[in-house]
C-alpha cells in the first residue's frame, strides 16, 4: 500500500501567518493528491485536487503544489475560520490512503 | 449533488449495523461512492467503495471480512453494513462521492456523517 505521511501533526499559528503542511507518499503518485479541511463535528471538505487545483468556492489563500512523492498545502494568510484539521489523500493506487492529519491551532 | 446519511445508531457488541447514504441532485449510477471511518479523536480511514452501476465493491483489507458495501439504483442509495460489532467500531462513518477524472478522483461532496456507538 502507498502510505502518506503529513508533517507537522500540530501547527500553532496566528491570524495572518503563512503556513505550510507537507505530505509525503511512499511511492510516486504523479499528482493524484487531494487536500481536505475538517472542522470539529463536521464532515471534511475538499480544498485542493490534482495536487494544485483549487476546488470551486475555496478561497485563493489556499494553494497546493508538488508532484511525485512530495506535496505542500499552503495557506498564505491564515484567517480565523482556517483553524481546523487538514488531511491529504492519495488517489493513485488502491487502497486510497489518507494522512494522519495536521491540526492548525491558534 | 447532496449526500444525506441515516441517523445515529447504538448497537450492542456482536450485533450489526447498516448505514445508508442517499444521493440526490446528480448522476448516481456511474460515480463511485466511498465510505470513510473516523474513530473518536482519530483521523480518516478509507474503508471501501462501490460504483453503483457495476455493483462490485472494493474494500480496504482490514475491513473486508466484516463490512459489506452495496447500492440500490432504484433509490439512489448506497449502504454500509458492519457485522460482529465491537467497541472499537464506535466511530463516525462518512460517505463521499468520488468526483471522477475531472477532479482526479477526489472526494466531493461528503455526507454529513453517521455516529455509530457500540456499547453493552
Amino acid at each position: 500500500d502507498i502510505q502518506v505521511t503529513q508533517s507537522p501533526s500540530f501547527l500553532s499559528a496566528s491570524v495572518g501567518d503563512r503556513v505550510s503542511i507537507t505530505c509525503r507518499a511512499t511511492r510516486p503518485i504523479s499528482n493524484f493528491l487531494a487536500w481536505y479541511q475538517q472542522k470539529p463535528g463536521k464532515a471534511p471538505e475538499l480544498l485542493i485536487y490534482g495536487a494544485s487545483y483549487l476546488q470551486n468556492g475555496v478561497p485563493a489563500r489556499f494553494s497546493g503544489s508538488g508532484s511525485g512523492t512530495e506535496f505542500t498545502l499552503t495557506i498564505s494568510r491564515l484567517q480565523p475560520e482556517d483553524f481546523a484539521t487538514y488531511y491529504c489523500q492519495q488517489l493513485h493506487t488502491y487502497p486510497w490512503t489518507l494522512g494522519q492529519g495536521t491540526k492548525v491551532e491558534i | 449533488v447532496q449526500l444525506v446519511q441515516s441517523g445515529a445508531e447504538v448497537r450492542k457488541p456482536g450485533s450489526s449495523v447498516k448505514v445508508s447514504c442517499k444521493v440526490s441532485g446528480g448522476t448516481f449510477s456511474s460515480f463511485p461512492i466511498s465510505w470513510v471511518r473516523q474513530a473518536p479523536g482519530q483521523g480518516l480511514e478509507w474503508m471501501g467503495r462501490i460504483i453503483p452501476l457495476l455493483a462490485k465493491p472494493k474494500y480496504e483489507k482490514k475491513f473486508q471480512d466484516r463490512v459489506t458495501i452495496s447500492a440500490d439504483l432504484s433509490s439512489n442509495t448506497t449502504y454500509l453494513e458492519i457485522n460482529s460489532l465491537t467497541s472499537d467500531d464506535t466511530a463516525v462513518f462518512y460517505c463521499a462521492r468520488e468526483g471522477g477524472g475531472a477532479i482526479f478522483g477526489a472526494f466531493d461532496p461528503w455526507g454529513q456523517g453517521t455516529q455509530v456507538t457500540v456499547s453493552s
